[in-house]
């Protein structure tokens, strides 16, 4: 398996915006998580599907933020209008279980830098 | 709110001794705790899981220990090589909390 792929690896944009951040998780694995890392807040979770279904968005930072996942090969983190502030690297992770008893997969990460 | 505390500050260690790393938390109970490896560049790599009724754990050049008393688990790497130079994030899970909960992690150097 190639592992979790994300794309692109970087993205630089203006302030205002539209940002897509599209993920494929390893088949077979029934949880997506998207993360989002800073020198300031290190690694937070923004939010994490099950079987395709959006469990918990409590870490996704405002209304501007969205994700989706259509199907169990795909995954996207939208930003509308992008900030700043937003500036990170975005994380796609993928497991068998939430349950932390199976270790999770980290894709490359997206350098997303907003200007 | 729970909180995860590793070394700020960079270790650096000579090559071949062994490197300890500290994670310590609070306000939280854990029932699971993992270690990951970040290189630069690059996402976080699973290296060992450890639960809380489990002292120690043991992989290869790799030993991770957890005392639910001290709320705290030490990360020991042996007869360290360049290679080992890394960042080490501790992620905590369970009691409670169905996701991981990651420290900053701390950024190991080791010197020929």
């Amino acid at each position: 398996d190639a592992g979790v792929i994300q794309s692109p690896r970087h993205e630089v944009t203006e302030m205002g915006q539209e940002v897509t951040l599209r993920c494929k998780p390893i088949s077979g694995h029934d949880y997506l998580f998207w993360y989002r890392q800073t020198m300031m807040r290190g690694l937070e979770l923004l939010i994490y599907f099950n079987n395709n279904v959006p469990i918990d968005d409590s870490g996704m930072p405002e209304d501007r933020f969205s994700a989706k996942m259509p199907n169990a090969s795909f995954s996207t983190l939208k930003i509308q209008p992008s900030e700043p502030r937003d500036s990170a690297v975005y994380f796609c992770a993928s497991s068998l279980t939430v349950l932390s008893l199976y270790e999770q997969y980290f894709g490359p990460g997206t350098r997303l830098t907003v200007t | 709110s729970q909180k995860i505390e590793q070394n700020s500050e960079a270790l650096n260690i000579q090559e071949g001794k062994t490197a300890t790393l500290t994670c310590n938390y609070t306000n939280y109970s854990p029932a699971y705790l993992q270690w990951y490896r970040q290189d630069p560049g690059r996402g976080p790599v699973f290296l060992l899981l450890i639960r809380e009724n489990e002292k120690e754990k043991r992989k290869e050049r790799l030993k991770v220990t957890f005392d639910t008393t001290l709320k705290q688990s030490l990360f020991h790497i042996t007869a360290s090589q360049p290679a080992d130079s890394a960042t080490y994030l501790c992620a905590l899970g369970g009691g409670g909390y169905n996701k991981l909960i990651f420290g900053a992690g701390t950024r190991l150097a080791v010197h020929p």
